[in-house]
C-alpha cells in the first residue's frame, strides 16, 4: 500500500556514467515533484511536473533530465554524474499543483565515487 | 528571491520539556505553512501545517503558530519524548512549490 515509491533505494557509481531513478505514485495525484537533500540535510526541489508537464525546473543543470510517461511517474535520468551529484534524491507528490500537501517517496541515496 | 530562514539548527532539550523551533519568509504571497519531520534515514513526514487564514493550530502534543504580519511562523512540542528526536523542517509554499528551511536536529534527552 506504499503511496510514493522510489527505485532504487541505494545507488552507488562512478564518475562519468549515466543513471536513473523511478518514482511511482498510487494516490492519483496530478502533480509530482524531485528534490535534492545534499550532506548539510538542505532540501531543495530540482523539478514539479503536473499532468506530465514540466511546470517547475529551479536552474538544475542539463545533465539532469526528468520524464514523465504518465502522470503516476516521474523518472530523473542523470548523465555524466560527478562528485557533487551525491545526495539523497525524494521524489513526492501532491493532489495538484495547488495543493498544499506533499506526500515524500523513501528516497534514493546516491553516491558517486 | 523566496528565502525561509529556520532557527535555531540544533536543539537539545530534556525529555519533558518543551521545545520551540522559528521560521522567517520572505514571500509575502506565501499562504501554507507545513512542518516535516525527518528520522534518519527516513523520508520527510508531514506533521502539522498552518493555513494563512489562521493564526494558530494544535495537535495533541505539538503546535504552530503563525504571524502574517511579520512573516514568523513557529512549531512548538511540548512534553517531549525520545522518540521526539529527529530533524525537523519548516516550508512556505511559494508559487507551485514549497521553500524549506534549513532544519533543525532536536535532541531529546532522557
Amino acid at each position: 500500500d506504499t503511496a510514493v515509491s522510489q527505485t532504487p533505494k541505494y545507488l552507488v557509481t562512478q564518475m562519468g556514467n549515466d543513471k536513473s531513478i523511478k518514482c511511482e505514485q498510487n494516490l492519483g495525484h496530478d502533480t509530482m515533484y524531485w528534490y535534492k537533500q545534499d550532506s548539510k540535510k538542505f532540501l531543495k526541489i530540482m523539478f514539479s511536473y503536473n499532468n506530465k508537464e514540466l511546470i517547475i525546473n529551479e536552474t538544475v543543470p542539463n545533465r539532469f533530465s526528468p520524464k514523465s510517461p504518465d502522470k503516476a511517474h516521474l523518472n530523473l535520468h542523470i548523465n555524466s554524474l560527478e562528485l557533487g551529484d551525491s545526495a539523497v534524491y525524494f521524489c513526492a507528490s501532491s493532489q495538484s499543483v495547488s495543493s498544499y500537501e506533499q506526500y515524500f517517496g523513501p528516497g534514493t541515496r546516491l553516491t558517486v565515487t | 528571491g523566496e528565502n525561509v530562514e529556520q532557527h535555531p539548527s540544533t536543539l537539545s532539550v530534556q525529555e519533558g520539556d518543551s521545545a520551540v523551533i522559528k521560521c522567517t519568509y520572505s514571500d509575502s504571497a506565501s499562504n501554507y505553512f507545513p512542518w516535516y519531520k525527518q528520522e534518519l534515514g527516513k523520508r520527510p513526514q508531514l506533521i502539522i501545517d498552518i493555513r494563512s487564514n489562521v493564526g494558530e493550530k494544535k495537535d495533541q502534543r505539538i503546535a504552530v503558530t503563525l504571524n502574517k504580519t511579520a512573516k514568523h511562523f513557529s512549531l512548538h512540542i511540548t512534553e517531549t519524548q525520545p522518540e521526539d528526536s529527529a530533524v525537523y523542517f519548516c516550508a512556505a509554499m511559494g508559487t507551485y512549490k514549497y521553500i524549506f528551511g534549513t532544519g533543525t536536529r532536536l535532541k531529546v534527552l532522557a
